[in-house]
């Protein structure tokens, strides 16, 4: 399967612990993205990379998110003393650095803090 | 900040019946993708449309993108339950082309 591949697909934790995910982009795909979205709403952009540079990040995006994308092909989310709120599905995305960014999903990480 | 506005938010139909939903902005998009996502499951893209007035079919779903690009519909033709899922637009415009989800129309077309 070339797709994007996303794991774990679920993660039970209890608040204030740390949990990391991660994102393997389609393999020829220099940008990638990290969205969430909760129950009955739209992905939520988090932020995005070029390459393993970081080039945007959400308001949403608080200090206890991180994302890294150290070589240029996967890339980890982490989201450090976790909260109820941060309960949600965390897609990620890549595309080709082309003029539409045609952005190809992977199944997400369902997210469930206690 | 773009908002892309989606209607109706659910529907629920039965099998054989056509639809229509419409996704609007009042942001000019240089693209717009339609996607459908069934639970739990990551978005499939369906289709990017690109050109004002631009009509685009697939299979039984026929995509237009308003002349102004602000806006877009779907219509699917003789539903399927197969149908059935929550269907994203999304708008792409900037420099890179940062991508705006709408909230979905969800879908259910009854056997």
């Amino acid at each position: 399967d070339t797709g994007v591949s996303q794991d774990p697909r679920h993660k039970i934790t209890k608040r204030g612990q740390n949990v990391t995910f991660r994102c393997d982009p389609i393999s020829e795909h220099n940008r990638l993205y990290w969205y969430r979205q909760t129950l009955g709403q739209g992905p939520e952009f988090l932020t995005y990379f070029q390459n393993e540079a970081q080039l945007e990040k959400s308001r949403l995006l608080s200090d206890r998110f991180s994302a890294e994308r150290p070589k240029g092909s996967f890339s980890t989310l982490e989201i450090q003393r976790t909260e109820q709120g941060d309960s949600a599905m965390y897609l990620c995305a890549s595309s080709l650095n082309t003029r539409y960014n045609e952005q190809f999903f992977g199944p997400g990480t369902r997210l469930t803090v206690l | 900040t773009q908002l892309l506005e989606q209607s109706p938010q659910f529907l629920s139909i039965q099998e054989g019946e056509n639809l229509t939903v419409y996704c609007n902005s009042s942001s000019v998009f240089s693209s717009l993708q339609w996607y459908r996502q069934e639970p739990g499951e990551g978005p499939v893209l369906l289709v990017t449309v690109v050109t004002g007035g631009e009509v685009k079919k697939l299979k039984r779903l026929t995509f237009q993108f308003g002349d102004a690009r602000k806006d877009s519909s779907l219509h699917i033709t003789a539903a399927q339950p197969g149908d059935t899922g929550l269907y994203l637009c999304a708008g792409s415009s900037g420099g890179y082309q940062k991508v705006t989800f709408g909230i979905g129309t969800k879908l259910q077309v009854i056997p």
